[in-house]
């Protein structure tokens, strides 16, 4: 079984801190994302990336940054937290496979900022 | 950025039940259409992937039907049971390599 973790399951920060949201998956997977998912609106696509040490800006990557040091971790960071970026963080991985590729999630990372 | 459009955002049913929901999106923009279940507290899990027009996939008591012409997909539920409350998601897999996810149907079966 596929199985992709993220750090937490829950969060509280405050506004300015550093976050690091954490996401590993043990499949071997060459694609990993990065997505939030707020009341009303879909999973919208923060970052993705394809390879190690490679990035790519999803629809929205402000105030946002990540980090693939390893091909199994996916690291997002909030440089500075804001209220505004309180949210469910999903992470999700995959293998290439074209337009049929299925994307494997973990459990999600609920994200409260004060 | 793609425009994936799900209805109703949420649905009650009795159990024993069948519903539907649909999934529209631009047909001009179409490579794949996936379903996801979402249950609460566990992770988004894949249902199916459809990509030709007039697909039909089936599993279990959940079938799915896809038109690509006019740009839609029904998700079918026979014989609801509280098990299937969860918030089901479609995504679009359009020229570019992401999904567009729909915000999704809110399903809750009532026993």
């Amino acid at each position: 079984d596929v199985k992709v973790t993220q750090s937490s399951r829950y969060l509280v920060k405050r506004t300015g801190e550093k976050v690091f949201l954490e996401c590993v998956q043990d499949m071997d997977h060459e694609n990993m994302f990065w997505y939030r998912q707020d009341p009303g609106l879909g999973l919208r696509l923060i970052y993705f990336s394809y390879d190690v040490k490679m990035k790519e800006k999803g629809d929205i990557p402000e105030g946002y940054s990540v980090s693939r040091e390893k091909k199994e971790r996916f690291s997002l960071i909030l440089e500075s937290a804001s209220t505004n970026q309180t949210s469910m963080y999903l992470c999700a991985s995959s293998s290439p496979s074209g337009h049929q590729e299925t994307q494997y999630f973990g459990p999600g990372t609920r994200l409260l900022v004060l | 950025i793609l425009n994936v459009e799900q209805s109703p955002q949420s649905l009650h049913v009795q159990e024993g039940d069948s519903t539907n929901f649909t999934c529209s999106f631009p047909s001009s923009n179409f490579y794949a259409l996936h379903w996801y279940r979402w249950e609460t507290a566990k992770s988004p899990e894949a249902l199916f992937v459809m990509t030709l027009n007039g697909d039909e996939k089936k599993k279990g008591r959940i079938s799915a039907t896809l038109n690509t012409k006019e740009g839609y997909s029904y998700l079918y539920i026979k014989g609801s049971q509280p098990e299937d409350s969860a918030t089901y998601l479609c995504a679009l897999h359009g020229s570019a390599r992401q999904l567009t996810f729909g915000s999704g149907t809110q399903l809750t079966v009532l026993p």
